[in-house]
């Protein structure tokens, strides 16, 4: 089951632009992670929010979640070419058994021009 | 730095071959998790498992078993493989039975099915 949805599925801005995803989501949720992947490798976290938060920070990214809403976003400011990549949300679900297990939207692929 | 390591950066395996994709990870983390990644579809959870031994189905479950012998080994088993197993296989680990943290990602096996 796809829990979240990111949107747009692309963005391409230039280099020193703020960039700025949105996800939506359908259940409630622990927690909402992002993650960045680039050319088909592996993803990174970026960054946890957890349901009680409404707003985090990590250097150049900012992220926002609106559980009223069911939707979060997150803002690279000042973006760098070194930021094309494709960019993840995933909400933190409880499993049958009680562990946590992550389900992860279909991304927005981030292009920077130079 | 945590490490999440898959056997196999490209496999090709034949129709009705069985496939194991091998996943360690060195950091002593509780759960560990199996996606494929698919082009329009995302990450979609195949299997996790989250103590030695213990495992729990995911979204699309079909197909595939796993095997968790060792607290830092996960291995990924496909009994008969078929071309729409062709796809781009993550592993993941994270510490915790339930605490809200990131995933740490292996760089993931490129499968293909002839």
């Amino acid at each position: 089951s796809q829990q979240g949805e990111e949107d747009p599925q692309a963005l391409s801005i230039q280099e020193g632009e703020n960039a700025t995803m949105n996800c939506s989501y359908k259940t409630s949720i622990n927690n909402l992670q992002w993650y960045r992947q680039n050319s088909g490798r592996g993803l990174v976290h970026l960054i946890l929010i957890r349901s009680n938060e409404r707003e985090k920070h990590s250097g150049r990214l900012r992220v926002t979640l609106d559980t009223s809403k069911k939707s979060s976003s997150l803002l690279i400011t000042a973006s760098r070419a070194a930021d094309t990549a494709s960019y993840f949300c995933a909400t933190g679900l409880r499993s049958i058994q009680g562990a946590q297990k992550l389900v992860f939207g279909q991304g927005t692929r981030l292009t920077i021009n130079p | 730095d945590v490490k999440v390591t898959q056997s196999s950066r490209y496999l090709v395996k034949r129709t009705g071959e069985k496939v194991f994709l091998e996943c360690v990870q060195d950091m002593d983390h509780e759960n560990m998790f199996w996606y494929r990644q698919d082009p329009g579809l995302g990450l979609r959870l195949i299997y996790f498992s989250y103590d030695v031994k213990m495992k729990e189905k995911g979204d699309i479950p079909e197909g595939y078993s796993v095997s968790r012998e060792k607290k830092e080994r996960f291995s990924l088993i496909l009994e008969s493989a078929s071309t729409n197993q062709t796809s781009m296989y993550l592993c993941a680990s994270s510490p915790y039975y339930w605490g809200g943290y990131g995933y740490t990602f292996g760089s993931g096996t490129r499968l293909t099915v002839v």
